[in-house]
């Protein structure tokens, strides 16, 4: 079955410095793997997604993720974290057995970017 | 870029009553939408999938009766919560998908989600 992991509840982090939010899958066949982000009381706003290319897939917001086929790891990263980063990070795979692709969530990591 | 409407953001009903929740989206043709329910402090789990023209497709332990789903038009999918119950309350979430299947430029848009509170 497909599935994402995020090990980490809650990840903190002050302003300017780098910031990593993990997430490892398991998928059969290529993983097609997705990085949303949730602001409080809303809904999802799309970051970046890894279908197939390069590695490092950059995204919106200044975010990126390196896609590791070998430690089947898909980590957001960015390079110097604000304070409006703050919010809840979701990592999602694809069903590819789903006719109608649908998206498996990981549980969510809270990222608290402290000034 | 695409637009997903959520409506209501917040409804407050009385056990036993039902209620409707709207997902359009607004600048793009739907044939696929989805419906999600997410609890405080956790992940999204995927309710059903909803399909213009057809029947829904629900998720195990999801029932279809309880959580009546209707995509009548390639803009607008309703999700309506039949004899609400306390333990219905939680936050629902509607996304549309933008493009075909599988294509190139696919893409999922979220709407602002309905907090639903069950009294």
């Amino acid at each position: 079955a497909q599935s994402v992991a995020q090990p980490e509840d809650q990840v903190n982090v002050a302003e300017g410095n780098p910031l990593t939010v993990k997430c490892t899958y398991s998928v059969s066949g290529n993983p097609y793997l997705f990085w949303y982000v949730q602001y409080p009381n809303r809904g999802l706003q799309f970051l970046l997604k890894y279908i197939t290319g390069d590695n490092l897939v950059k995204g919106s917001y200044g975010f990126e993720a390196e896609f590791n086929k070998s430690q089947t790891s898909f980590h957001l990263k960015k390079p110097s974290a604000l304070v409006s980063d703050s919010a809840l990070y979701f990592c999602a795979v694809r069903d590819i057995k789903s006719g109608y692709n649908k998206l498996i969530f990981g549980a969510g990591t809270r990222l608290a970017v402290h000034p | 870029g695409a637009v997903v409407s959520q409506h209501p953001s917040r409804v407050i009903c009385k056990s036993g009553t039902s209620v409707k929740i709207e997902c359009r989206s607004l600048d793009f043709q739907a044939t696929t939408m989805f419906w999600y329910r997410q609890f405080p402090k956790q992940s999204l789990m995927l309710m059903a999938t909803s399909n213009e023209g057809s029947k829904a497709t629900y998720e195990q332990g999801v029932e279809k009766d309880k959580f009546l789903i209707n995509h009548a038009s390639l803009t607008l999918s309703t999700l309506t919560v039949t004899s609400a119950h306390p333990e219905d309350s939680s936050f629902y979430i509607c996304s549309a998908r933008s493009g075909g299947a599988w294509a190139t430029n696919e893409k999922l848009f979220f709407g602002s989600g309905t907090q639903l509170s069950v009294l």
